[in-house]
């Protein structure tokens, strides 16, 4: 089963408002990802914040973590609408030499010009 | 997109034929890994690999195998094609121990979208 809950499954917002979305998972965590996913490519990496961490920054994105809760969110600010893309949450657990990520469903995010 | 190819990117096949997805990287990354992408499933993995001939088996492997014999290629074979596995096909590698800081994430190819009649 999937590691990951994305919330909401999709969200549309206008040019310069901010876009939260939300994760949670089920079992302890390394670490959790953020990616982002423009309709027909790859993923793309954006953000990764450690379990011994609470906040982190990067640009106008913004991701907390919260262990106790199992949950965690994306805050994109002033979004543009070239930010409009699918946003997936991924969780890694690492056992001894191996590294494996399980991802959510994933976030549409539409951003209106 | 860090030097990762796949190959083809599009294909078609019928129902039974082998099928083999070719994943090249120039990263000399130690990690690498095949998820298949769908509809309402999100991102989900198949096989992955921790080193030259050390594969394991992800959460969605019946009817996939995998094989990687030097560090810039991991093939994906199906070996009998079904409808089911009519998806998208995507390559990820990652570089490095996977404690080490800034080895942690993966980056992907361009995905393999394959069709099974």
């Amino acid at each position: 089963s999937q590691q990951g809950e994305e919330d909401p499954q999709a969200l549309s917002i206008q040019e310069g408002e901010n876009a939260t979305m939300n994760c949670s998972y089920k079992t302890s965590i390394n670490n959790l990802q953020w990616y982002r996913q423009n309709s027909g490519r790859g993923l793309v990496h954006l953000i990764l914040i450690r379990s011994n961490e609470r906040e982190k920054h990067s640009g106008r994105l913004r991701v907390t973590l919260d262990t106790s809760k199992k949950s965690s969110s994306l805050l994109i600010t002033a979004s543009r609408a070239a930010d409009t893309a699918s946003y997936f949450c991924a969780t890694e657990r690492l056992t001894g030499a191996n590294s494996k990520l399980t991802f959510g469903k994933g976030i549409t995010l539409s951003v209106r010009p | 997109d860090a030097g990762i190819t796949q190959s083809p990117r599009h294909k078609v096949t019928e129902t039974g034929t082998p099928v083999t997805l070719r994943c090249h990287q120039t990263e000399n990354h130690r990690y690498m890994y095949w998820y298949r992408q769908d509809p309402g499933h999100g991102l989900r993995l198949i096989h992955y690999s921790y080193g030259v001939k050390d594969t394991d088996k992800g959460e969605v492997s019946d009817g996939y195998s995998v094989s990687r014999s030097k560090t810039e290629d991991f093939l994906l074979t199906l070996e009998s094609a079904t409808s089911s596995q009519t998806s998208v096909y995507f390559c990820a590698t990652k570089g490095g121990l996977a404690t080490l800081v800034g080895f942690n994430e993966q980056f992907f190819g361009p995905g393999t979208r394959l069709t099974v009649l």
